[in-house]
């Protein structure tokens, strides 16, 4: 299983919209929706922002958002905050209860 | 709700044996609802799933650990505990542990605060 591809870091300023993509292949995000998207700020719990494409837990705010096309998965931040700044992970259900993590993209808040 | 906390050495010497142990507070590890799990971040790469029980003793671990992980559960205790056989530098990581959730154990909330193992002589 190869990790998924996420871009290395993606920025915007306060109150813009920001996409992190995550692209598998048709054996993981492509074959399943079961597409989930984590937040990491250093020295915390990792902290979950979506889990099965578009379903958000409670307590996460609407400004984040998961989406879908094909191969690829998008985790959209509205509303961008100084606190959103942190690094963020996609993971992807693979078959036969094998997951499959993205190599992070560090968000930056200009 | 459940809470999770990792503990163990923070220092294991090459070729030796990686043993870490998480304690679940808040409900029963028996309880069957939950894939407990173990994830590790090296630094500055990405996170990779180590492996995951269940409470009827299913496991399954990642292919390219899979030779050398076995992870257990310790119901008297309420913990359940990772080990990693003959550890390189390439092991050093920040280790969680996690609840796995979903039809196949394949989204993780909550999460342990994470421990840095460092893998050196």
């Amino acid at each position: 299983q190869s990790a998924l591809t996420q871009p290395r870091s993606v920025s915007g300023s306060p109150g813009q919209s920001v996409t992190l993509s995550c692209t598998g292949t048709s054996s993981d995000v492509g074959n399943y929706n079961y597409v989930s998207w984590y937040q990491l700020h250093p020295g915390k719990a990792p902290k979950l922002l979506i889990y099965d494409v578009t379903k958000r837990p409670s307590g996460v705010p609407d400004r984040f958002s998961g989406s879908k096309s094909g191969n690829t998965a998008s985790l959209t931040i509205s509303g961008l905050q100084a606190e959103d700044e942190a690094d963020y992970y996609c993971c992807s259900y693979a078959g036969n209860f094998h997951v499959v993590f993205g190599g992070g993209t560090k968000l930056t808040v200009l | 709700q459940v809470q999770l906390q990792e503990s163990g050495p923070g220092l294991v010497k090459p070729s030796q044996t990686l043993s870490l142990t998480c304690t679940v507070s808040g409900d029963s590890i028996s309880s069957g609802r939950y894939y407990w799990s173990w994830i590790r971040q090296p630094a500055g790469k990405g996170l990779e799933r180590i492996g995951r029980i269940h409470t009827s003793g299913s496991t399954t671990y990642n292919p390219s650990l899979k030779s050398r992980v076995t992870i257990s559960v310790d119901t008297s205790k309420n913990q359940f505990c990772l080990k990693v056989n003959s550890v390189t530098a390439a092991d050093t990581a920040v280790y969680y542990c996690a609840v796995g959730l979903g039809d196949f154990g394949n989204w993780f909330d909550p999460w342990g605060q994470g421990t840095l193992v460092t893998v050196s002589s």
